[in-house]
């Protein structure tokens, strides 16, 4: 299977910052990677597709850049709603989907 | 608007299985174009693909390799939805199960999430 890893696994920032994470794949996935965000308690949400493409109804402050190994999720201007949990998932090996561990965004 | 929810029991005993079902409004479990899975998330595990199916002109079913043996996916047309069933429960199978549409391996439409606690 292929292996995502994401960093951090946690990062604490303010309401208006510009946040970074990063996702990593064991094998090139050209860009076959899919970004989620998670409440707690509620099933993921996809944000973004095909490493860049943003799913119909999420904020233009989310994008995904990336691709082969290396992939990266920033939020331009960090709103209250946007405290959770994100993940990555790559696509190319479907069916057998694999996650990251998840990068927890918290309040400052 | 598509929206799947998810029916079933909270808590199994171990050796019992697990049967979790998945109604679909505003897409058809007969669709050509996406696939119908189930994935599990729990703290020691994360997120865990477990299986899918669809339809292309017939059948077809995936698992995970790891579960291959105790589960399994079916599809319901005359309800619209689809289930799973995981034999031999142990503690180790405790998530919370999700199902989900996936569409060109973007899973895009999520159930509500169903905690399945494995305890006797």
């Amino acid at each position: 299977d292929i292996q995502m890893t994401q960093s951090p696994s946690s990062l604490s920032a303010s309401v208006g910052d510009r946040v970074t994470m990063t996702c990593r794949a064991s094998q090139a996935i050209a860009r076959y990677l899919c970004w989620y965000q998670q409440m707690p308690g509620k099933a993921p949400k996809l944000l973004i597709y095909g490493a860049s493409s943003l799913q119909s109804g999420v904020p233009s402050r989310f994008s995904g850049s990336g691709s082969g190994t290396e992939f990266t999720l920033t939020i331009s201007s960090l709103q209250p709603e946007d405290f959770a949990t994100y993940y990555c998932q790559q696509a190319i090996d479907s069916p057998r989907l694999t996650f990251g561990g998840g990068t927890k965004v918290e309040i400052k | 608007q598509v929206q799947l929810h998810q029916s079933g029991p909270g808590l199994v005993k171990p050796s019992q299985t697990l049967s979790l079902t998945c109604a679909i409004s505003g897409d058809s479990v007969s669709s050509n174009s996406v696939a119908w899975n189930w994935i599990r998330q729990s703290p020691s595990r994360g997120l865990e693909w477990l299986a899918r199916t669809y339809f292309r002109s017939k059948w077809y079913d995936d698992y995970a390799v790891s579960l291959r043996s105790r589960i399994t996916i079916s599809p319901d047309t005359s309800m619209n939805q689809f289930s799973l069933q995981l034999k031999s429960m142990t503690p180790e199978d405790t998530a919370v199960y999700y199902c989900a549409r996936g569409t060109d391996s973007r899973l895009d439409y999520w159930g509500q999430g169903t905690l399945v606690t494995v305890s006797s």
